[in-house]
C-alpha cells in the first residue's frame, strides 16, 4: 500500500512570506504528527491531530500551524517565514493515538527560506 | 522532562566490522523505545522497536534490548555493510504527550 506522502519536496521562498505544506497519511491511519527536523536543534515535534482536532503542540511560535481533513490528509502552515524556518520538515501517521509500535515517516519537504 | 543522549558520531567502520551505537534515556513511566534510520534524502525508516522491559527488538540483523535497569536501549549489528552507511535515531514514545522524543542522530559510515 500506499505509505506517507508529503508535498511537495522541495521549496523555496522568501523570509515573510506564508507556506503550506501538505501529507497524505497511510490509508486507515488516522493520527498524523508534524517534526521539524534541523541540523542545530535536530527532530523536534511540531504538533500531532487526530480526527480533525489538534491534540498536542509542540513549543513552536504561533506563527506554526496546521489542520487535519475528514479524509486524514493533514496540512501544516507557516506563516512570515524566517531564515530560521529552514528545515526539513517531516509528517508522520499512525493507525490509532497510541503509536507503541511506531509511526510511518513520509520523506518529508525541504523548506528553504532565503 | 524526558529526553534520549545517543553517542555522538561519525561512527567510521570497515565492511564486516562489529557495531554498537550506544543510546540512553531518561523517562519517567513505561515508554517504548525505537530505533529509526535516515538515508540521505529521505524521511526515517522505523528499523526496530522495544515497547516493555527485557524486551529484544531485531530487524535487519539490527538487535536492541530494552535495559530499565541501566535505560540504555543499544544498538547493535554483528557485520556491518556499506548500505548500513546512514543515520540512526534512537526515540521513545509515551502516551502522555503522544509524541516521539528523539536523540540527536548518530551518523554510521561504512567503509568498502
Amino acid at each position: 500500500k500506499a505509505g506517507v506522502t508529503q508535498t511537495p519536496r522541495y521549496l523555496i521562498k522568501t523570509r515573510g512570506q506564508q507556506v503550506t505544506l501538505s501529507c497524505s497519511p497511510i490509508s486507515g491511519h488516522r493520527s498524523v504528527s508534524w517534526y521539524q527536523q534541523t541540523p542545530g536543534q535536530g527532530l523536534q515535534f511540531l504538533f500531532e491531530y487526530f480526527s480533525e482536532t489538534q491534540r498536542n503542540k509542540g513549543n513552536f511560535p504561533g506563527r506554526f500551524s496546521g489542520r487535519q481533513f475528514s479524509n486524514s490528509r493533514s496540512e501544516m502552515n507557516v506563516s512570515t517565514l524566517e531564515l530560521g524556518d529552514s528545515a526539513l520538515y517531516l509528517c508522520a501517521s499512525s493507525p490509532r493515538r497510541d503509536s507503541h509500535d511506531g509511526y510511518t515517516f513520509g520523506s518529508g519537504t525541504r523548506l528553504t527560506v532565503v | 522532562g524526558d529526553s534520549v543522549t545517543q553517542m555522538e558520531g561519525p561512527v567510521t567502520l570497515s565492511e564486516e566490522a562489529f557495531l554498537t551505537i550506544n543510546c540512553t534515556y531518561t523517562a519517567t513511566g513505561y515508554p517504548s523505545l525505537f530505533w529509526y534510520v535516515q538515508y540521505p534524502g529521505e524521511g526515517l525508516q522505523l528499523l526496530l522497536k522495544a515497547t516493555k522491559a527485557d524486551d529484544k527488538g531485531s530487524n535487519k540483523g539490527f538487535e536492541a534490548t530494552y535495559r530499565k535497569e541501566t535505560t540504555s536501549f543499544h544498538l547493535e549489528k554483528g557485520s556491518v555493510q556499506v548500505s548500513d552507511s546512514a543515520v540512526y535515531f534512537c526515540a521513545l514514545y509515551k502516551e502522555y504527550g503522544n509524541k516521539l522524543v528523539f536523540g540527536a542522530g548518530t551518523i554510521l559510515r561504512v567503509k568498502s
